[in-house]
Order: structure tokens, then C-alpha cells, then sequence
């Protein structure tokens, strides 16, 4: 089955505590992206990924790392989490035809 | 920036009733145009997409484009409770980036 999974689904983390939010599609997808939403701001671009070792920056990267060393995996990483980065994250991956997005579950990250 | 801008609602309609959720967009240059939903808490489904001016049909749901009007719209024919979501507008510039809107919330009363 096609699918993007994320880990962990729900995560409640302290400030400055780092942690990694792990994405993986079984698509073979060369693009990638994580957003964030938020209530009344929709979903946001944080980072996207169009192929293995290339990464950029979208809507809202500050606070925010990603790497993508193997194809099928996008780790979003924050280093020193702070309240304002409280918010629901989805990982998305992007192929076939139609260039379909194709979202995670989601995790949802409060950060005290 | 590019932005896309959809009425937050909340949208009700009676059961059985037609939806109508409106988009626009501002980047003239946009050549997709896509419609998510996205039940509370879940993460968004595409349900439709669209490419040239006009309308496509796929069972209830028909997208209708108007580029030179930068307007999309989803019209849910025969609204159901299970239809109660929050509808997603997004438009693509290519190269696989995507915009959202903000979402309107659609509520189908039985």
C-alpha cells in the first residue's frame, strides 16, 4: 500500500529539548516537504526536498532542519523547540502522473 | 508571496443540498489547482484536481476553473453528513510546490 508514515503521532516536548520528527513514503517520490498548521493559518511550507542531498527552505523554515541522505526518508529536526513551534506537522510527498501530494498522518507537537 | 484565499466559513447545508466552496488565487502563472479534504484532526485527502478552464465532474463532486478570473470552485452535489470537513484549496506554479488556502469548514445538517 502506498503510504507516508510519520513518527512519533503525538510528541509533548519541553523547550530547547531537540528532537526529530521521522518521515517515510514507500513511493519512490523524489519530492518531499514537511508543513506545519496552524488554526486560521493553514497549512505552511517549512522545508521541501526535490531529490536525495537537495533541500530548501519554503514559507516558515527558521527553527527548523531537515536532511534527506536516502529517498524515502525526510527527518524534520528542531534543535531548540520553543512554544511558538507548538502546531500540528504532516509530512508530504509529491509523484505518479499527476503529481499527487500525498500526506502523512501527522504529528501533533506541543512544546511546553 | 503567493497567495491563496478561500472563505473560512463555517458553510452549513441541509442534507442533500449542493455545496459550493470558492478559491481564488493570485499568481496568474498557477497551472494546477487541487481540492483537499480534511476531517478534524486527520490530515488532508485529495479529491479533486483540475488543469484547464471549465468543469470536471467525478461523482458528486464537480471543480470548476476560470483562470482568467483566477477562480476555482467545488461544488458537492447531494451533500451528505459524511461530507462535514473542512475543504482545502491549493494551487501549484509547478515544479511540484503547492499553496494553501486557509480552508473552509463545511457542516451537512441531517
Amino acid at each position: 500500500e502506498a503510504q507516508v508514515t510519520q513518527n512519533p503521532r503525538y510528541l509533548i516536548t519541553v523547550t530547547g529539548k531537540k528532537l526529530t520528527v521521522t518521515c517515510s513514503q514507500n513511493m519512490n517520490h523524489e519530492y518531499m516537504s514537511w508543513y506545519r498548521q496552524d488554526p486560521g493559518l493553514g497549512l505552511r511550507q517549512i522545508y521541501y526536498s526535490m531529490n536525495v542531498e537537495v533541500t530548501d527552505k519554503g514559507d516558515v523554515p527558521e527553527g527548523y532542519k531537515v536532511s534527506r541522505k536516502e529517498k524515502r526518508n525526510f527527518p524534520l529536526i528542531l534543535e531548540s523547540p520553543s512554544p511558538n513551534q507548538t502546531s500540528l506537522y504532516f509530512c508530504a510527498s509529491t509523484g505518479g502522473e499527476l503529481d499527487t501530494q500525498y500526506f502523512g498522518p501527522g504529528t501533533r507537537l506541543t512544546v511546553l | 508571496q503567493k497567495e491563496v484565499e478561500q472563505n473560512s466559513g463555517p458553510l452549513s447545508v441541509p442534507e442533500g443540498a449542493i455545496a459550493s466552496l470558492n478559491c481564488t488565487y493570485s499568481d496568474r502563472g498557477s497551472q494546477s489547482f487541487f481540492w483537499y479534504r480534511q476531517y478534524s484532526g486527520k490530515s488532508p485527502e485529495l479529491i479533486m484536481f483540475i488543469y484547464s478552464n471549465g468543469d470536471k465532474e467525478d461523482g458528486r463532486f464537480t471543480a470548476q476553473l476560470n483562470k482568467a478570473s483566477q477562480y476555482v470552485s467545488l461544488l458537492i452535489r447531494d451533500s451528505q453528513p459524511s461530507d462535514s470537513a473542512t475543504y482545502l484549496c491549493a494551487v501549484s506554479p509547478g515544479a511540484n510546490n503547492l499553496f494553501f488556502g486557509t480552508g473552509t469548514r463545511l457542516t451537512v445538517i441531517p
